[in-house]
């Protein structure tokens, strides 16, 4: 069982809404990221934080907005989304630094569908 | 040319059979490479690193050409279990880039 944990597992919501997705790791990591991932593609990388500090942004929608309250926390804030953004959300940490070449933990992801 | 590249598949092998897979990247700093398996709507998970003296973990066994800049990843006597789309992973200056994967469906 993955020790990042995601929630909601399934969310749906309308394009005037506004809702959160939240990710929490107990393993002490200090680098976290948000990925989406369409079917058949790879996981793109949309956020990393590092040591809570956010670190890099892959030129992401300001219709999402990222939020690390603690090195436990991770959240992705969602307001006016497009059904394009429809997809699977994975957060995933690592121990040290963002993309040191530690490895990655996902989360089971969180499935977003937007109507 | 894209940074990472896998050959998509997909591989349809019987059970038992031996089957391996490619990933080519093109940053020739790239310092840490990773092997992840996906399962239908679940996260990626890892299945092993990829060390330049290559490993092995099982059935599993992974090698680092430097030279040519690329990892493999041999499955020996496949199951149905293995069946699933196996993404390698290429970490290098503070960046880290996914491969498109490659979907495996193992056979009776």
């Amino acid at each position: 069982d993955t020790e990042v944990t995601q929630t909601p597992k399934h969310l749906v919501m309308g394009m005037t809404n506004k809702k959160s997705l939240k990710c929490e790791q107990h393993m002490g990591h200090r680098a976290m990221y948000w990925y989406k991932q369409k079917a058949k593609k790879p996981p793109e990388l949309m956020f990393v934080y590092s040591y809570e500090k956010l670190s890099i942004n892959e030129s992401v929608p300001s219709r999402f907005s990222p939020e690390c309250p603690n090195s436990s926390l991770l959240n992705l804030h969602l307001h006016a989304l497009q059904p394009e953004d429809s997809a699977l959300y994975l957060c995933a940490s690592s121990q040290t630094g963002a993309h040191s070449g530690n490895t990655i933990y996902f989360g089971e992801g969180s499935w977003l569908t937007v109507v | 040319r894209k940074e990472v590249e896998q050959d998509p598949g997909p591989f349809n092998v019987p059970e038992g059979a031996t089957v391996a897979f490619n990933c080519t990247y093109s940053n020739s700093a790239s310092q840490s490479f990773f092997w992840y398996r996906q399962d239908c709507r679940k996260e990626p998970k890892l299945l092993m690193s990829v060390y330049s003296s290559g490993n092995e973990d099982g059935r599993f066994t992974a090698q680092l050409n430097r030279a040519s800049q690329y990892i493999s990843l041999l499955i020996r006597d496949s199951k149905l279990s293995d069946s699933a789309t196996y993404l390698c992973v290429v970490h290098g200056n503070n960046d880290m880039r996914f491969g498109a994967g490659t979907r495996l469906t193992v056979k009776p």
